[in-house]
């Protein structure tokens, strides 16, 4: 079974709107998360590193004030895409990693759509 | 910047034959290498990995080696099947971070019956 759950795994909005994203890390404590975008037929882009209390670390070019990053608790993290467009549309997916062994899974991913 | 190359892009084998998926790092400092099966439309799933004490390791009819001084690593599946058909990212840390992968540009391989 899934040891990362993400939240919605598809979801429709209008431009304009905000849309928020969960990622879970089931029976394990993740004090950092990654939140990755996808394009279709390309690589996964690391888009931040989310870290337990404090505040994210955006990878250059990723607008930190767009995608809103929160990391509330040690197995939950949150993207919100604030204020969406249609080129926000994408495959946006979240990995966790188990503090001991340093495994890292992926949550099934998240299909954005802006109308 | 620190990077990943991973080759063939594209790769059709027959169904039983083997398939070799490659990759090159830059970073040293790299301590974990693991590779992710993605079929369209879902999340990448770890298949295997391998750490950097370590040269090689098996899980079945998938084993993946490890050369550090060379910094390349590959994927090895043996007796492939249909549904081993999808894409396959192979990825390392970047520096000793735990969990921050730079991630090659992935492999479809397609395996025909």
């Amino acid at each position: 079974g899934a040891v990362v759950s993400q939240h919605p795994s598809r979801v429709i909005c209008k431009s304009g709107t905000s849309v928020k994203i969960e990622c879970r890390s089931l029976d394990f404590q993740a004090t950092t998360m990654f939140w990755y975008r996808q394009f279709p037929k390309q690589s996964l882009m690391l888009m931040a590193t989310s870290n337990e209390g404090s505040k994210a670390t955006y990878e250059q070019g990723v607008e930190k004030d767009k995608f809103l990053i929160n990391h509330a608790s040690l197995t939950l993290s949150t993207l919100t895409v604030t204020s969406a467009h249609p080129e926000d549309s994408s495959f946006y997916i979240c990995s966790a990693g188990q503090v001991s062994g340093n495994t890292i899974y992926f949550g099934e991913g998240s299909w954005l759509t802006v109308v | 910047g620190e990077n990943v190359e991973q080759h063939p892009s594209t790769l059709s084998v027959q169904e039983g034959d083997s398939a070799v998926i490659k990759c090159t790092y830059s970073d040293s400092a790299s301590n974990y290498f693991p590779w992710y099966k993605q079929e369209l439309g879902k999340g990448p799933q770890l298949i295997i990995d391998i750490r950097s004490n370590v040269g090689e390791k098996k899980d079945q009819r998938i084993a993946v080696t490890l050369n550090k001084t060379a910094k390349h690593f590959s994927l090895h599946i043996t007796e492939t099947q249909p549904e081993d058909s999808a894409v396959y990212f192979c990825a390392a840390t970047l520096g000793g971070s735990q969990g921050n992968l730079i991630f090659g540009k992935g492999t479809k391989l397609s395996v025909k019956p």
